[in-house]
């Protein structure tokens, strides 16, 4: 079945640890995004990628990195958790540049403590 | 600053009547517009998208742009349980930047 692929689905994490959310799609969608979302706030979007070996900052990126070194693939990584990093996280992909028709994962629940 | 605003609800809605979301936008250059459902514990499902001034419906769903207003909205016809959900609207300025979402209201539809 076509379409992305979070990992894990939950995680409980020490403050301090580092941790890397994965997400991949089989869709061979050019653009990705990591989006966060807290209860009062929405959906946020924290980084992108137009497509294969480039990406950008969103509303909320620091304490986040990324890297897309295929189509594929777009991992989150957390290099040092804090607890306002508590979140449900996202992953989306859309298939034209600009289209902005995002279909998103099913989502990582992280707890940082 | 792009911002997206809806009432968060909840909306309460008899079953079988109309449901009637609304949603502002500041960014004038935003371009696309989309309405996506959210059950609980789960992902933004697109269920609408909308590119021009106007009305587009498809099914039970009718989605309407106003630009000169900044003004997005739902209606959902002869709304069932299974619609209760939130809904969240979102624009987009077709950039790479990907979409800006507002904070979505919670719809219950009593039975």
């Amino acid at each position: 079945i076509a379409g992305i692929t979070q990992a894990p689905t939950s995680q409980i994490l020490a403050a301090g640890r580092r941790m890397t959310l994965r997400c991949t799609q089989d869709m061979r969608h050019n653009a990705m995004y990591w989006y966060r979302q807290d209860l009062g706030l929405g959906l946020r979007l924290i980084h992108y990628s137009n497509t294969a070996g480039t990406t950008g900052k969103g509303e909320v990126p620091d304490g986040y990195s990324v890297s897309r070194a295929n189509t594929d693939d777009f991992p989150l990584t957390l290099a040092s958790a804090v607890p306002s990093q508590t979140s449900v996280y996202f992953c989306a992909s859309s298939d034209i540049l600009g289209a902005n028709v995002l279909t998103f994962g099913a989502g990582s629940r992280l707890t940082v403590l | 600053q792009k911002e997206v605003e809806q009432n968060s609800g909840p909306l309460s809605v008899p079953e079988g009547a109309i449901a009637s979301l609304n949603c502002t936008y500041s960014d004038r250059g935003s371009q696309s517009f989309f309405w996506y459902r959210q059950y609980s514990g789960k992902s933004p499902e697109l269920i609408m998208s909308i590119y021009s001034n106007g009305d587009k419906e498809d099914g039970r769903f009718t989605a309407q742009l106003n630009k000169a207003s900044q003004y997005v909205s739902l209606l959902i016809r002869d709304s069932q349980p299974s619609d209760s959900a939130t809904y969240l609207c979102a624009g987009g300025g077709g950039g790479a930047d990907g979409l800006t979402f507002g904070k979505g209201t919670h719809l219950i539809i009593q039975p």
